[in-house]
C-alpha cells in the first residue's frame, strides 16, 4: 500500500500571506490527523477529521483550520501567517479509534 | 494538562548493547501507547504499539507497559548504528485520536 502523501513538500512564505497544505491518507484510512512539529515546543496536534467532520481540535488559534474531502483527502489552512508559523507539518492517518497512526512525510513551512 | 515526560538524552549506547527508553504519562485514562522513531529531517515512523499491561516483542524490540505505575518503556536489543534517531514516546486516550507526544530521547549507538 502506498504510503501518507503531503503536498507540498517544502514552502517558503512571507509574514501575512496564507498557505495550504495537502495530505492523502493510505487507502482506507478515514481518519486523518494533523500535526506541527518546531523544535521548541515538539509534535503539537492540530485537529483531526473522519468522514469530512472535525472531530478534535487542538490549542491553536483560528487562523488554522482545515477540512477533509469525501475521499479522505484532508487540506490545512493556515491565514496570516506569522514567523512562528515556521514549522514541519506533519498529517497522519489512520483506520479508525484506537488504531495506529501513520505520519507522511511533512511539510516544512518557512515564514519569513 | 495531561504530559508526557521523556529524557532527552542524549542517551549513548554501544554496538550490540541493549538500549533502554523510558516513558511516563499523567493521564490515568490512556489506553493506547505508541513508540516512534524519528531520523533527522524526516517524519515520525511507527516502531511499536502496545494496548495492553505487559511485554510486546517485535524483533529486536520489545515495548513494556505499566498502567499502575503509567510507565512505558522501548527496549532495543542488539542495538545498531541505524538505530541512532530520536525516539518518541505517544499516547492516546480511548476518546478520541489526539496523540499526546513526549519531547523525545535522542539516542546515539557508538560502534
Amino acid at each position: 500500500k502506498a504510503g501518507v502523501t503531503q503536498t507540498p513538500r517544502y514552502l517558503i512564505k512571507t509574514r501575512g500571506q496564507q498557505v495550504t497544505l495537502s495530505c492523502s491518507p493510505i487507502s482506507g484510512h478515514r481518519s486523518v490527523s494533523w500535526y506541527q512539529q518546531t523544535p521548541g515546543q515538539g509534535l503539537q496536534f492540530l485537529f483531526e477529521y473522519f468522514s469530512e467532520t472535525q472531530r478534535n481540535k487542538g490549542n491553536f488559534p483560528g487562523r488554522f483550520s482545515g477540512r477533509q474531502f469525501s475521499n479522505s483527502r484532508s487540506e490545512m489552512n493556515v491565514s496570516t501567517l506569522e514567523l512562528g508559523d515556521s514549522a514541519l507539518y506533519l498529517c497522519a492517518s489512520s483506520f479508525g479509534q484506537r488504531g495506529e497512526q501513520y505520519f507522511g512525510p511533512g511539510t516544512r513551512l518557512t515564514v519569513t | 494538562q495531561k504530559e508526557v515526560e521523556q529524557n532527552s538524552g542524549p542517551l549513548s549506547v554501544p554496538e550490540g548493547a541493549i538500549a533502554s527508553l523510558n516513558c511516563t504519562y499523567s493521564d490515568r485514562g490512556s489506553q493506547s501507547f505508541f513508540w516512534y522513531r524519528q531520523y533527522s529531517g524526516k517524519s515520525p515512523e511507527l516502531i511499536m504499539s502496545i494496548y495492553s499491561n505487559g511485554d510486546k516483542e517485535d524483533g529486536r524490540f520489545t515495548a513494556q507497559l505499566n498502567k499502575a505505575s503509567q510507565y512505558v518503556s522501548l527496549l532495543i536489543r542488539d542495538s545498531q548504528p541505524s538505530d541512532s534517531a530520536t525516539y518518541l514516546c505517544a499516547v492516546k486516550d480511548g476518546g478520541n485520536e489526539k496523540l499526546t507526544f513526549g519531547t523525545g530521547t535522542r539516542l546515539t549507538i557508538i560502534p
